[in-house]
């Protein structure tokens, strides 16, 4: 059984470019979350897909967009890619009806803006 | 407002002694609190979870943490400390808001020495 997967590994952009990172949650998941990690600090909450939909949201810009599809994969779009974005991008899955509601994360990817 | 705090940002030990890594939290509801470790290039691996059960949890390794609510802390400890251990800690705070949000701690960065 995969675990959750995440591409790329790593990417490297220049400032006011635009940016997707994809994610294919564990299986028999339906919930995906996207975290922020900055270099030396503890992840941040970007936000939660469930049914294809945004269901809530940290503090983050609209630049950071996403979208999530029938089969519970999951994108992160970031536009007009600012220096400060350079981080690392973990995605975590969870079961709706977990119990204890423990989230699974893929290794992340690594984005470095220029 | 919930938050979560990591009284250290590094803590060095050596081989085969005890580990403690120190987690304090602020949140007006009971709170579900979980430890992740970071290895180098890898995702967040759950290591254990308070969940209003049992305040002495024990998790994967030999890891265990004790909740205590009078002191609002959540330590993460382990008797004998293995040089597989070194790698990045997270406290880890389930926001009572719902949808499984996390609230993560800055991080505990744990060198073992041989």
């Amino acid at each position: 059984d995969a675990g959750v997967t995440q591409s790329p590994t790593h990417l490297i952009k220049t400032r006011g470019q635009q940016v997707t990172l994809r994610c294919s949650p564990k299986s028999g998941h339906d919930t995906v979350s996207w975290y922020q990690q900055a270099l030396g600090q503890g992840p941040q909450f970007i936000f939660q897909y469930y049914e294809e939909e945004e269901r809530q949201r940290g503090n983050f810009p609209d630049r950071f967009s996403g979208h999530q599809f029938p089969n519970y994969s999951s994108e992160l779009n970031v536009n007009a890619l600012l220096l400060g974005d350079s981080a690392l991008y973990l995605c975590a899955s969870s079961p709706l009806q977990s119990s204890y509601n423990e989230q699974f994360f893929g290794p992340g990817t690594r984005l470095t803006v220029l | 407002a919930q938050s979560v705090t990591q009284l250290d940002s590094h803590v060095s030990v050596s081989e085969g002694t005890p580990v403690l890594l120190r987690c304090n939290y602020s949140s007006s509801y009971s709170p579900s609190l979980f430890w992740y470790v970071q290895h180098p290039n890898k995702g967040l691996q759950l290591l254990l979870k308070y969940t209003s059960a049992a305040t002495l949890v024990k998790g994967i390794n030999g890891f265990e943490a004790e909740f205590k609510k009078s002191e609002t802390s959540f330590h993460l400890t382990k008797p004998s400390a293995h040089m597989s251990d070194a790698a990045e800690y997270f406290c880890v705070l389930m926001f009572s808001g719902g949808y499984n949000k996390l609230i993560f701690g800055a991080g505990t960065r744990l060198a073992v020495h041989p």
